[in-house]
């Protein structure tokens, strides 16, 4: 059964950085990409970027260029996401999802399955 | 960038079919993927290349696509499948997803 779980709920002051994990099980980490999305409170989804398991190589959404990194550790199976310069308007939930990517493009991909979500609250 | 329209809320009684919306310019040139969530829980993929079902998805949830709208209809509604549906495709122009703003689907 393939399965994504994330870590915990944070609770960050403005200006900081938070770094999310998604361990992934029951397929092949390398086969696969893993993308990155958020949800703020009573909005819809937002998508932040992809990463390849095989390759490393990530593309992000405009929004967020230069403020987040995408990262795994194919050792064990891991991705990461790291956001910078936490602001107010950060506050969502955070999901990974596994994307039907090649090394190198998501194209077309659908998402599934996903991650329960990572709760990131930024508050001063 | 690339649009997707979908209406904020359906209403249906159970039993009823729904049929859930989603709209963009030539949209039927795309593959289109539905997503579900219910309240407090991550979305579920529920029909995605247009048409087809995940395993474990029941037949009940089925797609369309052709022209400027693309179509989540499920039949027989029940009192579960109460959630935000969302549609998403591939902005080719950017190389990004884009999600629709999601329906609220309610069984009077």
């Amino acid at each position: 059964q393939v399965q994504l779980v994330q870590s915990g709920a944070e609770v960050k002051k403005p200006g900081a950085s938070v770094k999310v994990s998604c361990k992934a099980s029951g397929h092949t980490f390398r086969r696969f990409g893993i993308n990155w999305l958020r949800q703020a409170p009573g909005q819809g989804l937002e998508w932040m970027g992809w990463i390849s398991g095989y390759s490393g190589k990530a593309n992000y959404a405009q929004r967020f260029l230069g403020r987040v990194t995408m990262t795994t550790d194919t050792s064990t199976s891991i991705a990461y996401m790291e956001l910078r310069s936490l602001r107010s308007d950060d506050t969502a939930v955070y999901y990974c999802a596994r994307g039907y990517c090649s090394s190198t493009a998501c194209s077309g991909s659908k998402f599934d399955p996903w991650g329960q979500g990572s709760l990131v609250t930024v508050s001063s | 960038s690339y649009v997707l329209t979908q209406p904020p809320s359906v209403s249906v009684a159970p039993g009823q079919t729904a049929s859930l919306t989603c709209g963009g310019n030539n949209i039927g040139r795309q593959s289109v993927h539905w997503y579900q969530q219910k309240p407090g829980q991550a979305p579920v993929l529920v029909v995605y290349d247009d048409r087809d079902r995940p395993s474990g998805i029941p037949e009940r949830f089925s797609g369309s696509n052709s022209g400027n709208t693309a179509t989540l209809t499920i039949s027989r509604v029940e009192a579960g499948d109460e959630a935000d549906y969302y549609c998403q495709v591939w902005d080719t122009s950017s190389d990004h997803p884009v999600f629709g703003g999601g329906t609220k689907l309610t069984a009077l």
